[in-house]
Parts: structure tokens; C-alpha cells; sequence
């Protein structure tokens, strides 16, 4: 059973409020990963992290999005302005440091943006 | 950059029917490793297999697949479905080695009824 811990599990938020998440990874799993499942159930990959470091994030993640991995704290991702089409399931993942190992998920962040 | 093709949208079945899910990807590297993750309603996703070796089969919980390089392909089987396998099943594919992101199909739900 994965021991991703993610909270809340449902945010509610108005339109250009911010909506902050945490994801607490695997124990010994240096890798990080946050994943937005849309309505349409596809993962759209937001922002990786080894360690503390971004390793990968993609441009809107970048734009409207704060996210970071400090050491001894939990995981988190941001978003500064929500906007309706933010509402989605937000999902973290960790793995052990090489790409071929298996991703194990948190339960989600349910975000409904009103 | 990466790909992966599933069959798409939603698939219906009668339990003890055979199930197939197709996955074909592409890729610039010629060893991946290959994934398929299952996601069950209100759970979070986890692996049900995974494979690296070409023309091997691998199973687990009654499922089997076996990477095919010539074809780039992937494909999950059973033989019978149970209305257990109802869920929401993803294709990944990962390079070997490295610190790479690995890249999902958009999802196959599978629905199997009496």
C-alpha cells in the first residue's frame, strides 16, 4: 500500500483565491512528482522534484503555480489565482531515484474552484 | 519527445469475456520500461505491471502483458474479466536510467457488467 500522504483531500476555493496542497512522499523516495487528473480522467504532469530541486514543470505550472519540496516539511504545490478550470484531482507521487521505478500515488487533492 | 497510445475512452465488457487493452508508444530510447497502472473508483492509482524485457510475459493479479519492441507495443490482457477489473487503467512508459518523467497514455476505463 503507498504511504503518499496528500492533504486535504477536498479544497474549495472562489476564483482568484490561492489553493495550497501538501503531499508527504514515501519514505527514501528523493523523487517527487505532482499530476493533475482533469475531468476527462488524463494526467497532465505539472512539476517534479529531486530532493529539493525542480527538476521538471511546465510552463503554466511555472506561471501560476508555487510549488516546493523543503527537507524535513512536506511537499506542496500552490496556485496563486485559481481559475474554474483548475477544478481537477491533484495527484502526487514519489519513486526512488532511477525513471524505470514504480511511481506510488497519494490519494489526491480534490480542488473545486467555484 | 515520448508518446503513448491507448485504446481510448471507454471499453464495455461482460464478465468472463476476454479483456484486451491495447498500448503502443514512441520513443527515442531503445530500452523503456513499460507500465501499466490501474486506478480504481475513489483510490489512488498503483501498478499493476511492468516490464523491460522484450517478448517476455509478465503477470500479476490474473493480468498479463508482454513487451513487444518490434512493435512498440504493450498490450494488457485476461483472460476472464471479473466485475473487480472495473477501473480506470493507464499505459507509462519510462527510459531506463537517468532521472526522466515518465509519460502516460490518457487512460482506458473499462467497465465489466454481469
Amino acid at each position: 500500500n503507498s504511504k503518499v500522504i496528500q492533504t486535504p483531500r477536498y479544497l474549495v476555493k472562489g476564483q482568484g483565491q490561492k489553493a495550497k496542497m501538501r503531499c508527504i512522499p514515501e519514505k527514501g523516495h528523493p523523487v517527487v512528482f505532482w499530476y493533475q487528473q482533469n475531468k476527462n480522467n488524463e494526467f497532465k504532469f505539472l512539476i517534479n522534484f529531486q530532493n529539493q530541486e525542480v527538476l521538471q514543470q511546465i510552463d503554466m505550472t511555472e506561471k501560476r503555480f508555487s510549488a516546493e519540496c523543503p527537507s524535513n516539511s512536506p511537499c506542496s504545490l500552490e496556485i496563486q489565482s485559481s481559475e474554474a478550470g483548475d477544478s481537477a484531482l491533484y495527484l502526487c507521487a514519489s519513486r526512488t531515484g532511477a525513471s524505470q521505478n514504480t511511481l506510488y500515488f497519494g490519494a489526491g487533492t480534490r480542488l473545486s474552484v467555484l | 519527445g515520448d508518446s503513448v497510445t491507448q485504446t481510448e475512452g471507454l471499453v464495455t465488457l461482460t464478465e468472463g469475456l476476454p479483456v484486451m487493452l491495447n498500448c503502443t508508444y514512441q520513443t527515442i530510447y531503445s530500452n523503456p520500461f513499460l507500465f501499466w497502472y490501474v486506478q480504481h473508483l475513489n483510490e489512488s492509482p498503483r501498478l499493476l505491471l511492468k516490464s523491460f524485457t522484450d517478448n517476455k510475459r509478465t503477470e500479476h493479479q490474473g493480468f498479463h502483458a508482454t513487451l513487444h519492441k518490434s512493435s512498440s507495443s504493450f498490450h494488457l490482457q485476461k483472460s476472464s474479466a471479473q466485475l473487480s477489473d472495473s477501473a480506470l487503467y493507464y499505459c507509462a512508459l519510462s527510459p531506463s536510467g537517468g532521472n526522466y518523467k515518465p509519460t502516460f497514455g490518457k487512460g482506458t476505463s473499462l467497465v465489466v457488467h454481469p
